[in-house]
């Protein structure tokens, strides 16, 4: 049972415009969430969280918004550059607990 | 600046064999997450250790058991392996349980079983 789900398993975006990463989830207990960036042979690195308190957090050109009621989230990278070409992960958790759910992933590519 | 270090980054192996699988995290970090994704999947949360104790468990297989040790390290035991274990196994280390922004993570060890 997939608790956290990116339905786009790819997206093209050209250099300098926006590139939006969606993520929804199914669990009403899940009140934290973030973000992770891959590299290939690499392991995941975090990126930017959002706790269910906010619906927005905003870190530099990377910003998540959080729409608590039909429990979506999304990643807005503004402006896009070639080196944000990566697997983006949107990851949930609820209080008290320590491990992470995971979706699927985005592949994002930029274009120069 | 050091990161968590998993060995080997590959293995191979064949059905029904065993496997061990390290993790060395972060220096001064107590905390250790075990992580499997498989082809084309989200990484799955398996076990986790604080202070050298199972804090949480998740999908982790009877077949695989897992240990922190007194520096730390953790190694994922797996025995009896299946074609389905053929896995990237990520591990990941942070200081103390509740920042999960904090939660480092490994390069990955990919596991192929034959």
């Amino acid at each position: 049972d997939q608790q956290v789900k990116q339905n786009s398993p790819s997206l093209s975006v050209q250099e300098g415009r926006i590139s939006i990463l969606n993520c929804d989830y199914t669990n009403s207990m899940f009140d934290y969430f973030l973000w992770y960036k891959k590299y290939p042979a690499e392991g995941p690195t975090f990126l930017i969280s959002i706790s269910s308190i906010k619906d927005k957090n905003e870190d530099g050109r990377f910003t998540v918004f959080l729409n608590k009621s039909a429990k979506h989230l999304s990643l807005h990278i503004v402006p896009s550059q070639p080196g944000d070409s990566a697997v983006y992960f949107c990851a949930a958790s609820e209080t008290g607990a320590n491990n992470l759910f995971f979706g699927t992933g985005t592949r994002l590519t930029v274009i120069p | 600046a050091a990161g968590v270090i998993q060995s080997p980054r590959h293995l191979i192996k064949e059905k029904r064999e065993t496997a061990t699988l390290k993790c060395y995290p972060i220096p001064r970090h107590d905390t250790v997450y075990w992580y499997q994704q498989g082809p084309g999947q989200d990484p799955q949360f398996l076990i986790s250790f604080y202070e050298k104790m199972q804090s949480d468990k998740g999908s982790i297989p009877d077949r695989f058991s897992a240990q922190q040790f007194s520096d730390y390290h953790s190694e994922l035991n797996m025995s009896s392996l299946e074609l389905g274990d053929s896995a990237l196994y990520f591990c990941a280390s942070s200081l103390g349980q509740g920042d999960l922004d904090t939660q480092y993570f490994g390069p990955g060890t990919r596991l192929t079983v034959l």
